[in-house]
């Protein structure tokens, strides 16, 4: 049973360029969250979904962040025209159901601005 | 606003000793408490949870207390060993939070040989 998979692992991107860091979830759960680590810190939340459906956003920077879940295929965190402070370790999570349940986390991406 | 945080950044324990990591939270309102490991380079490993209905669970080697009265959360692994060198993170979440977990600031755990 393959725990959430995330790609790349790590990726260099230029100041202005797009980053596309992809999620897949655990087998059966259709419940994916986001989170940002910087060094030597906790995560921080960014955005949940399900299915098609954005459920929170609260976490995510108005500008240049978006994120999707579409019915086929993994989740996207999109950020456009990076900036150097967008350099960080993302992490995906998944639950099998809504509440207060487990997440279980996927390996990260670090992204890398220069 | 609300925050988990850590009482110890780093905690140095020798192999076979007993290890205790402690947590507060400030949310009066968490229902819902995880405890997690991360090795260097890798996402948080689930250890394990506990709900607000409890005071107390076990696990492998693990132990979470919970304390409401004076919101403090800890982690106990009996006969620590190398393998448990890494930084724990404890997490709370609620239902006025929706499914998003909070973290703390995490504790660096040193096993000595």
């Amino acid at each position: 049973n393959a725990g959430v998979m995330q790609n790349p692992r790590h990726l260099v991107r230029r100041r202005g360029q797009e980053a596309r860091l992809r999620c897949s979830p655990m087998k059966g759960h259709s419940h994916v969250y986001w989170y940002r680590q910087l060094p030597e810190e906790g995560l921080k939340f960014m955005v949940y979904l399900q299915k098609e459906n954005i459920i929170d956003e609260s976490g995510m920077p108005k500008e240049r962040f978006s994120a999707e879940f579409p019915k086929e295929g993994p989740s996207i965190l999109r950020i456009q025209q990076v900036v150097r402070g967008d350099s960080a370790a993302y992490f995906c999570a998944s639950s099998p159901r809504a509440g207060l349940y487990e997440q279980y986390f996927g390996p990260g991406t670090r992204l890398t601005v220069t | 606003g609300e925050s988990v945080g850590l009482h110890l950044p780093t905690l140095s324990v020798q192999e076979g000793d007993n290890s205790i990591i402690n947590c507060a939270y400030s949310n009066s309102a968490s229902d819902y408490f995880i405890w997690y490991k991360q090795e260097s380079g890798k996402g948080p490993q689930f250890i394990i949870d506990i709900r607000s209905n409890m005071d107390k669970r076990q696990g492998q080697r693990v132990t979470v207390l919970l304390n409401k009265t004076v919101k403090h959360l800890s982690l106990q692994i009996a006969a620590t060993q190398p393998g448990d060198s890494a930084v724990y993170f404890c997490a709370e979440n609620g239902r006025a939070a929706g499914n998003k977990l909070t973290f703390g600031g995490g504790t660096r755990v040193l096993v000595k040989p």
